[in-house]
C-alpha cells in the first residue's frame, strides 16, 4: 500500500530565511504524481507546486522548489525567501492514475518568524 | 469562476440529527471529493466520485452517504450525527485521470460540531 510520510510535525524559519520539508513515500508504482498543498489559517487547502515522477527536472514555482529524488522515494519543499504569508500546515500528497485518490502525509506546521 | 464552493461554512448539531453538506464546482472536473480533517489523523477521504452517476467509498464511509446530483455538485448527508463525526469537511474536485496530470481543487470547508 501507498504511504506518505512527513517526518517534521512542527518547524520554524525566520523571515527571508530558507527552509526545508521532508515528505517519504512508499509505493510500488513506477508512474505517479507528488504534490505539496498549503492550508493556512483559513483552512482552504491551496496547491504549491506538483511533480510527475517521469520527470528528472525537480519543479519550480517561484520561492518554491522541490528536491525530487525518485530511487530514494524522497520529495522535499524548499521555500526560499521566507514571508509571514508562508506560515501554514504543509501537506505532502502522492496519486497514481490507477484511481484518482490522493494519499495525503499528515502534515508539516511551518512558523515563519520576523 | 468561483472554483469550488462548500456550505454552510459552519454548523453545529445535535446527536442524532440529520443534514447535508453542499458543494459545487465551476470548473466542468469530472472528479469529486469528501474528506475529513482532524488534528493528528490528516487528511481522509470519505467518498469520491469519478465520474457523474459513480459513486465509491473512501477511507472513512461509514455514518455518511454521498450524492452526485449532477456534474456540478456533489452532497455529503450524515443521517443519524455523532460526536465522533466533529470535524472539518472539506470537498474538493479534479479534472479526470489521463496522461495529464491532474490536480485537486479544494474548497473553503466545513466546520461541524456534534454536540
Amino acid at each position: 500500500a501507498q504511504t506518505v510520510t512527513q517526518s517534521q510535525p512542527e518547524m520554524s524559519v525566520q523571515e527571508a530565511e530558507t527552509v526545508t520539508l521532508s515528505c517519504t513515500y512508499d509505493t510500488s508504482e513506477s508512474d505517479y504524481y507528488l504534490f505539496w498543498y498549503k492550508q493556512p489559517p483559513s483552512r482552504q487547502m491551496i496547491l504549491v507546486i506538483r511533480q510527475e515522477a517521469y520527470k528528472q527536472q525537480n519543479a519550480t514555482e517561484n520561492r518554491f522548489s522541490v528536491n525530487f529524488q525518485k530511487a530514494a522515494k524522497s520529495f522535499s519543499l524548499k521555500i526560499s525567501d521566507s514571508q509571514l504569508g508562508d506560515a501554514a500546515m504543509y501537506f505532502c500528497a502522492y496519486r497514481t492514475d490507477l484511481n484518482r485518490k490522493l494519499i495525503w502525509g499528515l502534515g508539516t506546521s511551518l512558523a515563519v518568524n520576523p | 469562476n468561483a472554483g469550488v464552493t462548500q456550505t454552510p461554512k459552519f454548523q453545529v448539531l445535535k446527536t442524532g440529527q440529520s443534514m447535508t453538506l453542499q458543494c459545487a464546482q465551476d470548473m466542468n472536473h469530472n472528479s469529486m471529493y469528501w474528506y475529513r480533517q482532524d488534528p493528528g489523523m490528516g487528511l481522509r477521504l470519505i467518498y469520491y466520485s469519478a465520474s457523474e452517476g459513480t459513486t465509491d467509498k473512501g477511507e472513512v464511509p461509514n455514518g455518511y452517504n454521498v450524492s452526485r446530483l449532477n456534474k456540478r455538485e456533489f452532497s455529503l448527508r450524515l443521517e443519524s450525527a455523532a460526536p465522533s463525526q466533529t470535524s472539518v469537511y472539506f470537498c474538493a474536485s479534479s479534472e479526470a485521470a489521463g496522461i495529464v496530470m491532474k490536480t485537486q481543487y479544494f474548497g473553503p470547508g466545513t466546520r461541524l460540531l456534534v454536540l
